[in-house]
C-alpha cells in the first residue's frame, strides 16, 4: 500500500526555525513533494525532491532520503504568515498519482 | 500565465439540481486533475486528465462526470448530489510528477 507519516500539529514561535517530518511508504517513488495550504486557501506548492538531499528556497528547505524513506520541511525565521497547513506528497510512478499526507498543522505565536 | 482558474468560488444547491463546475489553465500542463477536499483532511484524488484523456476515475461515484473540451479546460458536472458530497472541489494541472498548480477550489454545499 502508500502511506505517508507527518506530525498532526506543530507550534513555534516568530522568529524561530520548525522542522516537519514526513515518512512514507509507496510503490514506483518518484519524488517527495511539500504543499501550504492556509485556511479558507488552495494547495500551494512549495518543492519537490527527487534525489536525496537538501534543497533550499529562500526561508524554505526540503530534504530527501530515499534508502530511509524519510523527508523534511524547515522553516526557517518564522512568521506569522507562515501559520497553515503543511502537505507532503509522493508521486508513484505506478499509479500515476499524487498522494498526500493528512497534513502537519503549523502554529507560529508571536 | 501561471494561475489555474475556477468558477465558480461557491455553489450552493439542492439534490435534484445538475450544476458544472468550470476549470482553466493556460500554462499548457499535460495533466489537469479533480480533488475533492474535506475540512482539516488532505486533497483527494477524484480524477486525472493526460493529454485531454480520462487517465484516472478514483471509483467515483456517476453522480460526478468529468469532462475536458480541450487542453486548457476542465469541468465537472453535478447531478443528484447528497449533503456529504459537500466540500472544496479544487482543479490542478502539472506535468505529472512533482509540481501541482492549484486553483482556488469551489466551494460545494449539498442541500
Amino acid at each position: 500500500g502508500q502511506s505517508l507519516e507527518q506530525p498532526s500539529e506543530v507550534t513555534a514561535v516568530e522568529g524561530a526555525i520548525v522542522q516537519i517530518n514526513c515518512t512514507y511508504q509507496t510503490s514506483g517513488f518518484y519524488g517527495l513533494s511539500w504543499y501550504q495550504q492556509h485556511d479558507g486557501g488552495a494547495p500551494t506548492f512549495l518543492s519537490y525532491n527527487a534525489l536525496d538531499g537538501l534543497e533550499e528556497t529562500g526561508r524554505f528547505s526540503s530534504f530527501l532520503s530515499r534508502s530511509d524513506s524519510y523527508g523534511y520541511l524547515l522553516l526557517q525565521e518564522l512568521q506569522m504568515k507562515d501559520s497553515a497547513s503543511y502537505f507532503c506528497a509522493v508521486f508513484s510512478g505506478n499509479t500515476g498519482k499524487l498522494i498526500f499526507g493528512q497534513g502537519t498543522t503549523l502554529q507560529v505565536k508571536p | 500565465d501561471t494561475e489555474v482558474t475556477q468558477t465558480p468560488k461557491h455553489l450552493v444547491m439542492g439534490m435534484t439540481n445538475k450544476k458544472s463546475l468550470k476549470c482553466e489553465q493556460h500554462m499548457g500542463h499535460r495533466a489537469m486533475y479533480w480533488y475533492k477536499q474535506k475540512a482539516k483532511k488532505p486533497p483527494e484524488l477524484m480524477f486525472v486528465y493526460s493529454y485531454e484523456k480520462l487517465s484516472i476515475n478514483e471509483s467515483v461515484p456517476s453522480r460526478f462526470s468529468p469532462e475536458c473540451p480541450n487542453s486548457s479546460l476542465l469541468n465537472l458536472h453535478l447531478h443528484a448530489l447528497q449533503p456529504e458530497d459537500s466540500a472544496l472541489y479544487l482543479c490542478a494541472s502539472g506535468e505529472g510528477v512533482g509540481e501541482q498548480f492549484f486553483g482556488p477550489g469551489t466551494r460545494l454545499t449539498v442541500l
